[in-house]
């Protein structure tokens, strides 16, 4: 089945206190994405990747990181979390370069940061 | 900073009438125009996308692009239960950013 995998779904944690959320896809997308989605802003794009090893900033890019060692993982990287990062996360990938008429998303990842 | 415009609603419609879902975007070379459909607490599915001025038809859903007026609708028709969720409206001016609405909130009642 293709898809889009996210881990872990619920996260609960502290300012400061490293984590990774993982995305991983089964399709052979070239184009990978990373969203939060905020009640009254909408989803918003953190970063995207065109290929692997080729990241770059979306709109809100701060206190985050990436890396796109294989093509199927594109993780996120939170350094040192605060809590304004407390958001539902998306990881999204699709087959068209920058044309997004393909774009599946993973189910998310609800993040609470204390 | 790029803009794209959604009323939040919601917006009730009866069973069976025509959903009429608005969008307006404020950048002028925006190229490729995309509509999500997000129930709540699920991720955002991808339902219709537009390149082209005019209207696009997909089953009971049809999408408008008015590039001139930097406006572009979704249209359902016989709108069914089924239909109420969030409708997300997304653009793309060709580079590799997309950028989204917050949404209109749609609601059918039988």
């Amino acid at each position: 089945e293709a898809q889009v995998t996210q881990n872990p779904r619920y996260l609960i944690t502290v300012t400061g206190k490293k984590l990774t959320v993982t995305c991983s896809q089964n399709m052979n997308h070239e184009y990978m994405s990373w969203y939060r989605q905020d009640p009254g802003l909408g989803l918003r794009q953190i970063y995207y990747s065109m290929n692997v090893e080729v990241t770059d900033k979306g709109d809100v890019p701060e206190g985050y990181k990436v890396s796109r060692k294989e093509k199927r993982n594109f993780p996120l990287i939170l350094e040192s979390p605060s809590p304004n990062q407390t958001s539902l996360y998306f990881c999204a990938s699709s087959s068209m370069g920058n044309s997004y008429n393909e774009q599946f998303f993973g189910p998310g990842t609800r993040l609470t940061v204390l | 900073q790029k803009e794209v415009e959604q009323n939040s609603g919601p917006l009730s419609v009866p069973e069976g009438a025509i959903a009429s879902l608005n969008c307006t975007y404020s950048d002028r070379g925006s190229q490729s125009f995309f509509w999500y459909r997000q129930y709540s607490g699920k991720s955002p599915e991808l339902i219709m996308f537009i390149y082209s001025n005019g209207d696009k038809e997909d089953g009971r859903f049809t999408a408008q692009l008015n590039k001139a007026s930097q406006y572009v609708s979704l249209l359902i028709r016989d709108s069914q239960p089924s239909d109420s969720a969030t409708y997300l409206c997304a653009v793309n001016d060709n580079t590799d950013k997309l950028i989204f609405g917050t949404g209109t909130r749609l609601q059918v009642f039988p």
